[in-house]
C-alpha cells in the first residue's frame, strides 16, 4: 500500500501560470481533502470531497478548483497562480469508523509562485 | 463553525523534561480529538487520539487529557527525547452534513534540547 501519493513534490510557477496538483489514495477511503500549510497558520482546509461525486469549499477556497475524478483521485487546480499561493500543499484521505476520523496525509507539494 | 486554539506556538524543553501542549475548542458537538506529529519536511501523522466520553488516554510516554465541560484538551509528553522535536497539531472533529469535519489548531513547534 502506497497510502496517499501526491505529485509533484516541488513546483515553481510564475504569476498567472496554471497548474494541477495530483493526489491518489489506495486505501479505498471515501473522503479526501486538500490543505495548505503556512508558517504560523497551521493546516487550513481548501476543499474537501466527502465522497466520490461531491466536493465542497473549506476555509480558504478562493483561487482554487478541485475535481474528484474517481474514488481514488482528487486533484487541485490553480487557474492563475498568485504569490499568495506560495505554500506547502497536503492532500489527505480518511474513512470515518464510528467516532474516529484519522487523516492520512500525502508527502506534500512545495509550491513557489514568483 | 468550530474554532480550535492551540498554545504555546513554540516550546523548548531540556531532554528528559516534560512538555505540555494545550488546546481549546468551541463547538460542544465535537466528539473526537486527534493529535498529529509533523517532523521537519515530513507529513503529519497521527500519534494519539481521544473520544469525548474518555477523560485520559496514555500510550507509553505520551498522554492526552480531555475536559469536555471546559472544552480543553492537552497533550503530555514525559521524558522527552530529541526525536520528539517536531510540530504538533491538535484537532477537533465532529459529524457535519454526513461527513466528519476536522478543524486543526495552528501547531506547536517543540524543540527538545539535548
Amino acid at each position: 500500500n502506497a497510502g496517499v501519493t501526491q505529485t509533484p513534490k516541488f513546483q515553481v510557477l510564475k504569476t498567472g501560470q496554471s497548474m494541477t496538483l495530483q493526489c491518489a489514495q489506495d486505501m479505498n477511503h471515501n473522503s479526501m481533502y486538500w490543505y495548505r500549510q503556512d508558517p504560523g497558520m497551521g493546516l487550513r482546509l481548501i476543499y474537501y470531497s466527502a465522497s466520490e461525486g461531491t466536493t465542497d469549499k473549506g476555509e480558504v477556497p478562493n483561487g482554487y478548483n478541485v475535481s474528484r475524478l474517481n474514488k481514488r483521485e482528487f486533484s487541485l487546480r490553480l487557474e492563475s497562480a498568485a504569490p499568495s499561493q506560495t505554500s506547502v500543499y497536503f492532500c489527505a484521505s480518511s474513512e470515518a469508523q464510528g467516532f474516529k476520523n484519522i487523516q492520512y496525509f500525502g508527502a506534500g507539494t512545495r509550491l513557489s509562485v514568483l | 463553525g468550530e474554532n480550535v486554539e492551540q498554545h504555546p506556538s513554540t516550546l523548548s524543553v531540556q531532554e528528559g523534561d516534560s512538555a505540555v501542549i494545550k488546546c481549546t475548542y468551541s463547538d460542544s458537538a465535537s466528539n473526537y480529538f486527534p493529535w498529529y506529529k509533523q517532523e521537519l519536511g515530513k507529513r503529519p501523522q497521527l500519534i494519539i487520539d481521544i473520544r469525548s466520553n474518555v477523560g485520559e488516554k496514555k500510550d507509553q510516554r505520551i498522554a492526552v487529557t480531555l475536559n469536555k465541560t471546559a472544552k480543553h484538551f492537552s497533550l503530555h509528553i514525559t521524558e522527552t527525547q530529541p526525536e520528539d522535536s517536531a510540530v504538533y497539531f491538535c484537532a477537533a472533529s465532529k459529524i457535519s452534513g454526513g461527513y466528519q469535519k476536522v478543524t486543526f489548531g495552528i501547531g506547536t513547534k517543540l524543540q527538545v534540547i539535548p
